[in-house]
């Protein structure tokens, strides 16, 4: 079955640099667009970033966008994101997401979460 | 891009069924029938249990269905049970390659 483990989560300083890896198992993983969606303590969900199944076309959110970018390697079925300039306010737990097969608009299966902590 | 307005908690007794709204704009909701539902207990990822509006994923029970009207999604939950106590999201697709979440639902079986 479907399972994404998503690692690279960790305390971090503002203004710091961290990479988040989504590791995909069990379907083919180059078929499918992918995405970051995260949960700040206590809050609701918000949609990050998504990369298309090809990783030629990337989107971010405003808040993330010049900061954040994914990423994809489909020979190593792992979804990718590279966290720069971060900010206290993204301290969360990232999920990585697959898109469904009616279409990446919709977030199919998820994985378990890596929580980013950033803190002076 | 404004999250979705849900209500923050709804509550029902065993047996009973439960609906929340999930209220958008014409530039997602209204727009678009890429509106899905999340459901999330404590501590646990959230897991899809409706979309495309109304089509549930395999697995999922047929007492959780969804509808559309305007810039308004729903969901209901019939026959409630002590399981389906938990968070509840919708999503839509806001059109340019972006999302909105709203901003969830708790729903207290009672």
């Amino acid at each position: 079955q479907v399972q994404l483990v998503e690692s690279g989560g960790g305390v971090v300083q503002p203004g710091r640099s961290l990479r988040l890896s989504c590791a995909a198992s069990g379907f083919t993983f180059s078929a499918f667009g992918m995405h970051w969606v995260r949960q700040a303590p206590d809050k609701g969900l918000q949609w990050v970033a998504s990369v298309s199944s090809t990783g030629s076309n990337n989107y971010s959110a405003d808040s993330v966008r010049g900061r954040f970018a994914v990423s994809r390697d489909n020979s190593r079925d792992t979804l990718l994101l590279q966290m720069d300039s971060l900010r206290v306010e993204d301290t969360a737990v990232y999920y990585c997401a697959k898109g469904h097969s009616r279409g990446w608009y919709f977030f199919d299966s998820w994985g378990q979460g890596t929580l980013v902590t950033v803190s002076s | 891009q404004s999250a979705l307005t849900q209500p923050p908690s709804a509550s029902g007794s065993p047996g009973q069924s439960v609906t929340f709204s999930c209220t958008g704009t014409n530039n997602d909701v209204g727009r678009y029938n890429y509106v899905s539902w999340y459901q999330q207990h404590p501590g646990k990822a959230p897991k899809l249990i409706i979309f495309e509006v109304n089509k549930r994923p395999s697995g999922v029970p047929d007492r959780f269905s969804g509808s559309k009207s305007g810039n308004t999604a729903s969901l209901t939950v019939s026959g409630l049970q002590a399981e389906d106590e938990a968070d509840y999201y919708c999503s839509s697709y806001t059109g340019i390659y972006s999302w909105v979440f709203g901003g969830g639902t708790k729903l207290t079986v009672l």
